[in-house]
């Protein structure tokens, strides 16, 4: 079966700093990567997917994910980080098993931004 | 989320007792899933829907059950809660069966079992 590991369940950096939040899948098929966003007491938003067309791409609020295959990763990334992007993330992998695609999402990291 | 409610948004309830949570969507989208989610373990998918009268059962499914009887409206019961269901739960839609465009999730339901 489909899954992803996010390694660290906290992040901190300071405001203007590089965000990198990291994300292993595995998949036995080509796979839909996802990072969604959650702010607190609300639902998740898609930050950005992979379909299989560019390694890079490019999402909401300055978010960037890398897909390397080699590495079976899709790490989030964004130059300088604001205060605003302090939020839990989210990585998803779909599962094309059963009736459905079900997206298999990982544990979280929580995104902690200081002054 | 524009397109998709949940409801309640808030619900304490006693163990033993049934509990329906309602996700109502105006997107006309064919596919809809629960999700719940706890502190370290993510969102973890309870059933899903493909179709009125069409579901499956997830990763998480028992002491759930859930009903699609229009396409709008997907109900998640749990027909005698426990403390373990304490969660927040989730309901997505999907417009595609390959999830290809991911999901528009539900501001969710907190759901207490005291």
């Amino acid at each position: 079966a489909q899954s992803v590991t996010q390694l660290g369940s906290h992040v901190s950096v300071s405001e203007g700093a590089l965000v990198l939040l990291r994300c292993n899948y595995s998949s036995s098929v080509p796979p839909y990567l996802f990072w969604y966003v959650q702010y607190p007491n609300q639902g998740l938003q898609l930050l950005l997917k992979y379909t299989s067309a560019a390694t890079l791409v490019k999402g909401i609020n300055g978010f960037e994910a890398e897909f390397k295959k080699s590495e079976t990763s899709f790490h989030l990334t964004k130059p300088s980080a604001h205060m605003s992007d302090a939020a839990e993330y989210f990585c998803a992998v779909t599962d094309n098993t059963g009736t459905a695609s079900k997206l298999t999402f990982g544990t979280g990291t929580r995104l902690q931004v200081t002054l | 989320d524009a397109g998709i409610t949940q409801s309640p948004r808030h619900k304490v309830t006693e163990t033993g007792t049934p509990v329906t949570l309602r996700c109502h969507q105006t997107e006309n989208h064919r596919y809809m899933y629960w999700y719940r989610q706890d502190p370290g373990h993510g969102l973890r998918l309870i059933h899903y829907s493909y179709g009125v009268k069409d579901t499956d059962k997830g990763e998480v499914s028992d002491g759930y059950s859930v009903s699609r009887s229009k396409t709008e409206d997907f109900l998640l019961t749990l027909e005698s809660a426990t403390s373990s269901q304490t969660s927040v739960y989730f309901c997505a839609i999907s417009e595609s069966g390959q999830a290809r465009n991911g999901y528009t999730f539900g501001s969710g339901t907190r759901l207490t079992v005291v």
